[in-house]
């Protein structure tokens, strides 16, 4: 069974830093790629990063291009999301995701962490 | 960017109840579209594929189509388990971006 496990969301403050975790297991992870989307406080879902297999390639939309960075350590199948410079529109739940290549699908979805920025 | 607009935002049926949702794409993405369903308090969940397959363990009362840019997403018989947000997805280029959503209530 696939299963994702997000870890470390909180509260922080404005212009900090704060680094997601995803740990993954039930299937090969080096094998897939994934990704991270997150979801404010009752709106919708923003695609928010994307890596590839061997983490060589990466993928943001400009909404968060420069300031969060997507990683992955296949050794212990946990994929990863520096964001910096945070700011009050950051403040959501994010969900680390497999993601399917090249038909770009969201297959699977873990449970999320919620971020909530604030002074 | 390719914008992706839902309708209805929200919508409240009946059991049993015939329910479509629609996707219209601002431009032409081929059959590069998926829905997600997302249960109230849960993750979203991939439904359909492709356009019109089905993901693992959905019910066949789901079903998607395509008309040009316009796509849709039917429940043939509205089942209390399949209240929730529904999201529809375009897979053709990045960034790749979701509908607002479709609210499903039971009437």
């Amino acid at each position: 069974e696939v299963q994702l496990v997000e870890s470390g969301g909180g509260l922080v403050q404005p212009g900090r830093s704060l680094k997601l975790s995803c740990a993954a297991s039930g299937f090969t992870f080096s094998n897939y790629y994934m990704a991270w989307v997150r979801q404010a406080p009752k709106k919708g879902l923003e695609w928010v990063a994307t890596i590839s297999t061997s983490g060589s390639r990466t993928y943001y939309p400009d909404s968060v291009k420069g300031r969060f960075t997507i990683s992955r350590d296949n050794a212990k199948s946990s994929l990863y999301l520096q964001m910096n410079s945070l700011k009050s529109e950051d403040t959501a739940t994010y969900y680390c995701a497999r993601f399917l290549w090249p038909t770009s699908w969201f297959a699977y979805w873990g449970q999320g962490t919620l971020v909530t920025v604030s002074s | 960017d390719i914008q992706m607009t839902q309708s209805p935002a929200s919508l409240s049926a009946s059991l049993e109840e015939i329910v479509t949702i629609t996707c219209q794409a601002s431009q032409d993405i081929g059959n590069w579209l998926a829905w997600y369903q997302q249960k109230p308090g849960k993750s979203p969940q991939l439904l359909i594929y492709g356009a019109t397959s089905l993901a693992d363990g959905v019910p066949s009362r789901f079903s998607g189509s395509r008309s040009g840019t316009q796509y849709s997403l039917k429940i043939s018989r509205l089942q209390v388990e399949d209240i929730g947000i529904y999201y529809c997805q375009q897979a053709s280029s990045a960034p790749w971006t979701f509908g607002g959503g479709t609210k499903l209530e039971l009437k």
